[in-house]
């Protein structure tokens, strides 16, 4: 069972370019969580999404940064015109979405470097 | 009110000893309390958790300690080893109807360097 798929593993954009990345959940997951870790700091969360439906997204910038988690394919965090301060290691966790079963487990992450 | 405070920043142990971090929390809804592992390069990978129901929860090398009154839980690496040299993250979630609900709120991480 493959575990949470985070692509691409490391995105090099210039400012004002637009960063898609992409999570594909665990099979059998159903809820998808995005964190942002800047250097030599904690998991910041970001957003909480269930197919189609963003739950939480009160840890997101309210400008430049959208998520959606569609019904088929992977889960997309967009961030719009990216600046220097976006450099940072975004990371994707799921988790089953299932009574009594609250982990959530994570993805290996995409490295963002804005130039 | 959301924070989760932890400490030390960074801690040295020698081979075979007890490894200790510790982690405060402020809100009293938080009822999961899982600790993370992370390497240089990779994703945290998921060590232990603990609710609130139990004061101490025991898996291997690996012990949670929670204080529900004083609002702290720590995490006990015992045998300590050269392999677990890695970065530790507590967090807090609050589960709403016995589902993965919230999301976590981290602490600032334990850099965690065991000496051969």
């Amino acid at each position: 069972n493959a575990g949470v798929m985070q692509n691409p593993r490391h995105l090099v954009r210039r400012r004002g370019q637009e960063a898609r990345l992409r999570c594909s959940p665990m099979k059998g997951h159903s809820h998808v969580y995005w964190y942002r870790q800047l250097p030599e700091e904690g998991l910041k969360f970001m957003v909480y999404l269930q197919k189609e439906n963003i739950i939480d997204e009160s840890g997101m910038p309210k400008e430049r940064f959208s998520a959606e988690f569609p019904k088929e394919g992977p889960s997309i965090l967009r961030i719009q015109q990216v600046v220097r301060g976006d450099s940072a290691a975004y990371f994707c966790a799921s988790s089953p979405g299932a009574t009594e079963r609250y982990e959530q487990y994570f993805g290996p992450g995409t490295r963002l470097t804005v130039t | 009110q959301q924070q989760v405070k932890q400490s030390p920043q960074s801690l040295i142990v020698q081979k075979g000893g007890i490894s200790i971090i510790n982690c405060a929390y402020e809100n009293t809804a938080f009822d999961y309390f899982p600790w993370y592992q992370q390497f240089p390069g990779k994703g945290p990978a998921l060590l232990i958790a603990i609710r609130p129901d139990v004061s101490e929860k025991k898996e291997g090398r690996f012990t949670i300690s929670f204080n529900k009154s004083a609002k702290q839980f720590s995490l006990h690496i015992m045998d300590s080893q050269p392999g677990d040299s890695a970065t530790y993250f507590c967090a807090a979630s609050k589960i709403a109807g016995g589902t993965s609900y919230g999301k976590l709120t981290f602490g600032q991480g334990t850099i965690l360097t065991v000496h051969p």
